[in-house]
């Protein structure tokens, strides 16, 4: 079966620092994966897709980046946090196609102080 | 642009109470939509997917139906229980877009 990890599950950092969050998805191959923010009293809101090996599609400018150096990795970072990046950050895979459900990881809460 | 309204934002009910979860999209032409439940601190865990070729789905006690020319969906729980109390997220995939566009939620609280 297939699974999602993401990590890690809490963070506090201060701000200026760089970030880097990792999530890796097992038990299949060429998934689309997803970046997501839930920020407080707003809906989910999708910061990065990728549909293959080092294909990035960005949804909405910010000073985040992310990569996809492996089939089944996906990594979410900033050279320099700002306040407004506090929230929880929710990766996502999803088969190829437009039809597939999307499978979501436990979450990273995300406190910059 | 698509966007995906929940109603009501909350929702308590008691212990055994059938209940219903409202979502509306503004873009009718989508993909499928898909039901979600959050825990407090955690991530989304999918309920039902019910494809834009379709008029409904069911899982156990949760029954999803998708009316697209009204641009509406919603989730029939039955027979409500304390282990039902989360957020319930509702999501849509457009033909125009990339990923799951995602309503605010509908928090819900069963009390025994």
């Amino acid at each position: 079966s297939q699974t999602i990890h993401q990590w890690p599950a809490t963070l506090v950092q201060p701000v200026g620092s760089p970030l880097s969050l990792e999530c890796t998805v097992e038990g299949t191959s060429n998934p689309n994966l997803y970046w997501y923010r839930q920020a407080a009293g707003r809906g989910l809101q999708l910061l990065f897709y990728s549909v293959g090996i080092g294909q990035i599609s960005s949804e909405v400018p910010q000073n985040l980046s992310a990569s996809r150096p492996q089939d089944r990795q996906f990594i979410l970072s900033s050279k320099k946090l700002l306040l407004s990046d506090s929230g929880f950050y929710l990766c996502a895979w999803s088969g190829q196609g437009s039809n597939q459900p999307q499978h979501f990881g436990d979450g990273t809460r995300l406190s910059i102080l | 642009k698509q966007e995906v309204t929940q109603i009501p934002a909350a929702l308590s009910v008691p212990e055994g109470e059938n209940l219903v979860l409202n979502c509306s999209f503004t873009d009718s032409a989508i993909y499928n939509l898909q039901w979600f439940r959050q825990d407090p601190g955690k991530g989304l865990t999918s309920l039902l997917l019910i494809q834009s070729s379709q008029r409904e789905q069911t899982s156990g006690r949760l029954n999803a139906s998708l009316d697209k020319s009204s641009g509406r969906s919603t989730l029939y729980i039955a027979a409500s229980q304390p282990g039902d109390s989360a957020t319930y997220l509702c999501a849509v995939y457009g033909q125009a877009g990339t990923a799951l566009i995602f309503g605010k939620g509908t928090t819900l609280s069963v009390s025994s």
